[in-house]
C-alpha cells in the first residue's frame, strides 16, 4: 500500500508569493494533518483536518490556510510568503480525528519550501 | 519545550551495543505517547507508541519505558545496527485534542 505522498517534493519562491502544498493520505485515512520542520528542530503543528473540517490549529499565522477534500486528500496553501517560511512541510495521515483514539500519525516525506 | 536549537543532543554508539534515547515531556495531561524516527531527506517514520495507563511496551528491537510522575519517557534499541542512525523524536499528545507536540530530537550516530 502507498504511504502518504506529497507534492511537489521541492519548491523555490520568492517573497510575498503564494504556495499551495498537496498531500494524499493512506488509503483509508480520514485524518490529515500539516506540521512545518525548520531545519533542526521538531516538527510544528499547523493544522488537522477530519471528514473535511479543520480540527485543530497551531500557532501560525492566517496566511496559513488549508482544506481537505471529499477524497481526503488535502491543501496547505500559505499566501504573502516571508524568508521565515523556509521548511520542510510535513503532512501525516491517521486513521482517527485525534491521537486521543490512539492511532498514531504516519507522515510523508515533505515538501521541501525556500524563499528567496 | 516545541523547539530545538540548531545542534541536536547526539548519541553515538558502537554497533552491537543497546541505545538509550531519553526524553522529558511538557504537559501532565498528555496520555499518549510516541516515538519517531526520521532519517536525512525524508518524514518521521512511526516506531512505537505508549499509553498513558502502561508504563512499558516492547516492539521488535524497541522498548518503550515511560514514568508519568517524572513526565519522563524512553526508547531503548537493542543490538544497534547502522541502519538505526537517524534523529529520534518523542511526541505527546492528550485525548480530546489534535496537537501532537514533538520534543527535542536526538541524533543517533552508529559507530560501525
Amino acid at each position: 500500500d502507498a504511504g502518504v505522498t506529497q507534492s511537489p517534493t521541492h519548491l523555490i519562491k520568492t517573497r510575498g508569493q503564494h504556495v499551495t502544498l498537496r498531500c494524499s493520505p493512506i488509503s483509508g485515512h480520514k485524518s490529515v494533518s500539516w506540521y512545518q520542520q525548520v531545519l533542526g528542530q521538531g516538527p510544528q503543528f499547523i493544522f488537522q483536518y477530519y471528514e473535511k473540517e479543520e480540527r485543530g490549529r497551531g500557532n501560525f499565522p492566517d496566511r496559513f490556510s488549508a482544506r481537505q477534500f471529499p477524497n481526503y486528500s488535502s491543501e496547505l496553501n500559505v499566501n504573502a510568503l516571508l524568508l521565515g517560511d523556509s521548511a520542510l512541510y510535513l503532512c501525516a495521515s491517521s486513521l482517527a480525528r485525534g491521537q486521543g483514539g490512539n492511532q498514531p500519525q504516519h507522515f510523508g516525506d515533505g515538501t521541501r519550501l525556500s524563499i528567496l | 519545550g516545541e523547539s530545538v536549537g540548531l545542534h541536536l543532543p547526539t548519541l553515538s554508539v558502537q554497533e552491537g551495543d543497546n541505545s538509550i534515547i531519553n526524553c522529558a515531556y511538557s504537559n501532565s495531561a498528555s496520555d499518549y505517547f510516541i516515538w519517531y524516527k526520521q532519517e536525512s531527506g525524508k518524514g518521521p517514520q512511526f516506531i512505537i507508541d505508549i499509553r498513558s495507563n502502561m508504563d512499558k511496551r516492547q516492539g521488535q528491537r524497541v522498548t518503550v519505558l515511560l514514568n508519568k510522575t517524572v513526565k519522563h519517557l524512553s526508547l531503548q534499541i537493542a543490538a544497534t545496527q547502522p541502519g538505526d542512525s537517524a534523529v529520534y523524536f518523542c511526541a505527546e499528545n492528550m485525548r480530546g485534542y489534535q496537537k501532537v507536540t514533538f520534543g527535542i530530537g536526538t541524533k543517533l550516530q552508529v559507530i560501525p
